[in-house]
């Protein structure tokens, strides 16, 4: 099982982009990088998931290096209601889940 | 709109009770999972379930129980025999197995217990 490291807490202000990058040394072959979003007293949010190079969406992007190693989220122009904590996972299919501590985003004006 | 229902959404258990926590999904998925989450902390898997009938142990299991009698229902029970149930507990589903690709997993808004 691959294990990940991302930071605790950020701080951000609005309107930035924000990037939280995750590493995952042991990443498997067949392991896909996904993040989910959690506000306080709710169930996580599926932001986005990946593979390799970049995937873009309406709401992030996710860049990840060929090396697989790592991965960044990146948030363009944040607001007060992105203020969250962040989970980076990497699983395949049949795979668990597992959720670390996460990196908690504060977002101020 | 689909999604997953989770009911109380706070709970209160005096010592030595079982309570038991509701959850019930209208997106057809076929796997349903609990988890637990601590303060600070991520979740926990408690039990999951992929298919009617049929359910597995996670990381966590002892002093809980769990039935699969409905696609669309998932209940959890927290037995006295748990000896620290107070946390946030949480109800997910997939489409499809465990570890699903595609469109992630779907959580529940959660049920905070609180032993007094």
């Amino acid at each position: 099982l691959a294990k990940t490291t991302q930071p605790i807490s950020m701080d951000s202000y609005e309107g930035q982009e924000v990037n939280i990058t995750c590493s995952h040394n042991n990443i498997a072959t067949n392991d896909y990088i996904t993040w989910y979003q959690q506000f306080p007293s709710q169930g996580p949010r599926f932001i986005i998931q990946g593979y390799k190079t970049k995937v873009t969406n309406e709401v992030a992007s996710l860049f990840i290096p060929a090396d697989r190693k790592s991965s960044t989220l990146s948030l363009p122009r944040v607001s007060l209601s992105d203020t969250a904590v962040y989970y980076c996972l990497v699983y395949n299919q049949g795979g668990k889940l597992i959720f670390g501590q996460g990196t908690e985003l504060s977002v101020k004006p | 709109d689909g999604g997953i229902t989770q009911s109380p959404k706070y709970l209160f258990r005096k010592e030595g009770q079982n309570v038991t926590l509701s959850c019930e999904q209208n997106l057809n998925h076929d796997a349903m999972y609990w988890y637990r989450q601590d303060p600070g902390q991520g979740l926990r898997l408690i039990y999951y379930s992929q298919i009617v009938n049929d359910f597995q142990k996670g990381d966590i299991a002892e002093g809980y129980s769990v039935s699969r009698e409905k696609k669309e229902s998932f209940p959890l029970t927290v037995t006295s025999a748990q000896k620290n149930p107070t946390a946030f507990y949480l109800c997910a589903s997939t489409p499809g197995g465990m570890g699903q690709i595609d469109g992630g997993y779907t959580f529940g808004s959660g049920t905070r217990l609180t032993v007094v």
